[in-house]
């Protein structure tokens, strides 16, 4: 069956640092791939997406790679704030519109000040 | 535009209680998703709607029951509930015709279940 890993533990990264988060996929063959970001107590958020024949998105401070070969996304947070601080989600979607997204279990990020 | 809204916020239920929790989105999206989110694994799907009045199971259906009679109402039944149902709920819709499937959530609904 498909399996998503992430950071297998909390990253605590310094203000002004980049932050670099990890999603590896075994098992499946995504026509995409979604980054949200969750904040505790409430629901993910939509970041970016990044299809199966792009090798690089950016939005403002965040970079998206996705590697198919590897099997692995990165996300890079740069010049990181404490505002940044949350969980991150990476997510895999299928090439029919009724395929059901798989989400990764998460990495916590803190931006210490 | 109030996005995707959930109903309620907070419950606690004795074992074997029935409850249910609403979805609600002013999106006119086609697709809506429960899932329930427990430490260390992520959001785990238990059941989508592809349309109103049409249903399909997701990983991890067995004690939920849902229903699509609106398109813009989703409901997410517990007809006994067990303590392994304590969790995070979270609805979420989207549309395919976006281009982004990105999904939308709402606030989340905690469960406990006594």
């Amino acid at each position: 069956s498909q399996k998503i890993e992430q950071n297998s533990e909390a990253l605590n990264i310094q203000e002004g640092k980049t932050a670099t988060l990890t999603c590896n996929y075994t098992n499946y063959s995504p026509a995409y791939l979604q980054w949200y970001r969750q904040d505790p107590g409430r629901g993910p958020v939509f970041l970016l997406l990044i299809r199966e024949n792009e090798k690089e998105k950016r939005k403002e401070r965040l970079k998206v790679t996705f590697d198919t070969t590897l099997k692995q996304s990165l996300f890079h947070i740069t010049a990181s704030q404490p505002a940044d601080s949350a969980t991150y989600l990476c997510a895999l979607g299928g090439w029919a519109s009724y395929d059901k997204v798989i989400f990764g279990p998460g990495t916590s990020l803190s931006v210490i000040p | 535009n109030a996005g995707v809204t959930q109903t309620p916020k907070f419950r606690v239920l004795k074992t074997g209680q029935s409850m249910t929790l609403l979805c609600a989105q002013d999106m006119n999206h086609e697709y809506m998703y429960w899932y329930r989110q427990d430490p260390g694994m992520g959001l785990r799907l238990i059941h989508y709607s592809v349309g109103e009045g049409t249903t399909a199971k997701g990983e991890v259906p067995d004690g939920y029951n849902v229903s699509r009679l609106k398109k813009q109402n989703f409901l997410l039944g517990l007809e006994s509930a067990a303590p392994s149902q304590t969790s995070v709920y979270f609805c979420a819709s989207t549309s395919p015709a976006s281009g982004t499937d990105t999904q939308y959530f709402g606030p989340g609904t905690r469960l406990t279940v006594l």
